[in-house]
């Protein structure tokens, strides 16, 4: 039974280049999450999608990131013109539904973006 | 208003003994609230949740105490293991996007 998967596990971009970060949710999750976790912080809220819908993106920056979950395909974070302030683990989790019971998150191992 | 409060920062715990760690919430229609625990280097392992119409829920070792009046919740480590010793976060949710305490880095000592 594979969990949560997210590739690459570690990233380093140089600043001004672009990132795509990769989520499967599991297997018959249809919910995406991702969240951002910087260095000794808690995580925060980025987006929240459904396959070809953004439901919430209250928590994604205004600017350079972007996210979609297309029919066929994993879920993909990108973030265009990467600055150092980007540095930090980018985790994704999914849900079999949006309710409360079948409605709890399952994380994937986050991917690590250094940006140099 | 949608700020999840988290305390301790940092918690020692002796082998065998009870860690005991507490969140506060603002939003009134968050209605799901669940505890997570991270290793270095992991993603955020779901522990167990409750939601507002329970007081109290047993998983274990770990039992979450919710006060629905006091907008407060907490969680319970009972016979605290060194293989516990890991950074524990509350959240909370309205059915989407996780609002996540500041985590409690618990070192349970032998």
């Amino acid at each position: 039974n594979a969990g949560v998967m997210q590739n690459p596990r570690h990233l380093v971009r140089r600043r001004g280049q672009e990132a795509r970060l990769r989520c499967s949710p599991m297997k018959g999750h249809s919910h995406v999450y991702w969240y951002r976790q910087l260095p000794e912080e808690g995580l925060k809220f980025m987006v929240y999608l459904q396959k070809e819908n953004i439901i919430d993106e209250s928590g994604m920056p205004k600017e350079r990131f972007s996210a979609e979950f297309p029919k066929e395909g994993p879920s993909i974070l990108r973030i265009q013109q990467v600055v150092r302030g980007d540095s930090a683990a980018y985790f994704c989790a999914s849900s079999l539904l949006r309710d409360i019971v079948g409605g709890e998150q399952f994380f994937g191992p986050g991917t690590r973006l250094t940006v140099l | 208003q949608q700020q999840v409060k988290q305390s301790p920062q940092s918690l020692i715990v002796q082998k065998g003994g009870i860690s005991i760690i507490n969140c506060a919430y603002e939003n009134t229609a968050f209605d799901y609230f669940p505890w997570y625990q991270q290793f270095p280097g992991k993603g955020p392992a779901l522990l167990i949740a409750i939601r507002p119409d329970v007081s109290e829920k047993k998983e274990g070792r770990f039992t979450i105490s919710f006060n629905k009046s006091a907008k407060q919740f907490s969680l319970h480590i009972m016979d605290s293991q060194p293989g516990d010793s890991a950074t524990y976060f509350c959240a909370a949710s309205q059915r989407g996007g996780l609002t996540f305490g500041e985590g409690t880095q618990l070192t349970v000592n032998p």
